[in-house]
């Protein structure tokens, strides 16, 4: 069972357009949300997250947009840069009262290309 | 951010041997853990590698199949045993500096092929 799921396992956008890369997820005990992009033979790296608390999020081009009531969550990457092709993975985690357990949950991720 | 050097980047290995993947950090890190991506999967959380004390592994992980060390604060090995080419995967080390797992940071990757 998947509890988080990226359907688009390809988006390709123009540069300079909007980027939108959409995320859902099915435990209610995510209250973390992390993005993170990685390019061909290189690890992750983090990207840009958000607290349940929050339903947005914004670090320079790129925003995140939480839904709990859908439990669903999107990025934004805007204007859409050649350099933005990767893959981006969506990640959750639980805080609850304790902080983090350490345990992310990824999903598969979306291979974005950004056409010149 | 801290420096991850994991070893080899990549490797085709026979069915039945094993290979131990190696991961060098920069600074101390008390949390480190190793990660696979199965071809077309997501990245699933296979241990935590506790310094001092044995890993702690996930549901579906046992110590016989992957035997991890954790000597000091900025390095660990993850062993692949008596591999088959279902183990066919990028095995990640990760560490995480931020004290709240809300980040985390990885190695490059190692590329495994079983035949």
């Amino acid at each position: 069972d998947q509890q988080v799921k990226q359907n688009s396992p390809s988006l390709s956008v123009q540069e300079g357009r909007i980027s939108i890369l959409n995320c859902d997820y099915t435990n209610s005990m995510f209250d973390y949300f992390l993005w993170y992009k990685k390019y061909p033979a290189e690890g992750p790296t983090f990207l840009i997250s958000i607290s349940s608390i929050k339903d947005k999020n914004e670090d320079g081009r790129f925003t995140v947009f939480l839904n709990k009531s859908a439990k669903h969550l999107s990025l934004h990457i805007v204007p859409s840069q050649p350099g933005d092709s990767a893959v981006y993975f969506c990640a959750a985690d639980v805080w609850g009262s304790g902080g983090s357990n350490y345990k992310l949950t990824f999903g598969k991720g979306t291979l974005l290309t950004v056409n010149p | 951010s801290a420096v991850i050097s994991q070893k080899p980047s990549r490797d085709i290995c026979q069915r039945g041997t094993s290979l131990t993947i190696q991961c060098q950090v920069d600074s101390q890190v008390t949390m480190m853990f190793w990660y696979r991506q199965q071809p077309g999967q997501s990245l699933t959380l296979i241990a935590t590698a506790n310094q001092g004390s044995e890993a702690t592994y996930e549901s579906g992980f046992v110590i016989d199949k992957f035997p991890i060390s954790r000597p000091n604060l900025t390095f660990s090995t993850l062993t692949v045993s008596n591999m088959s080419p279902e183990d066919s995967s990028i095995y990640l080390c990760s560490v995480d500096q931020s004290g709240g797992g809300e980040k985390l940071f990885f190695g490059s990757g190692t590329q495994l092929s079983v035949l």
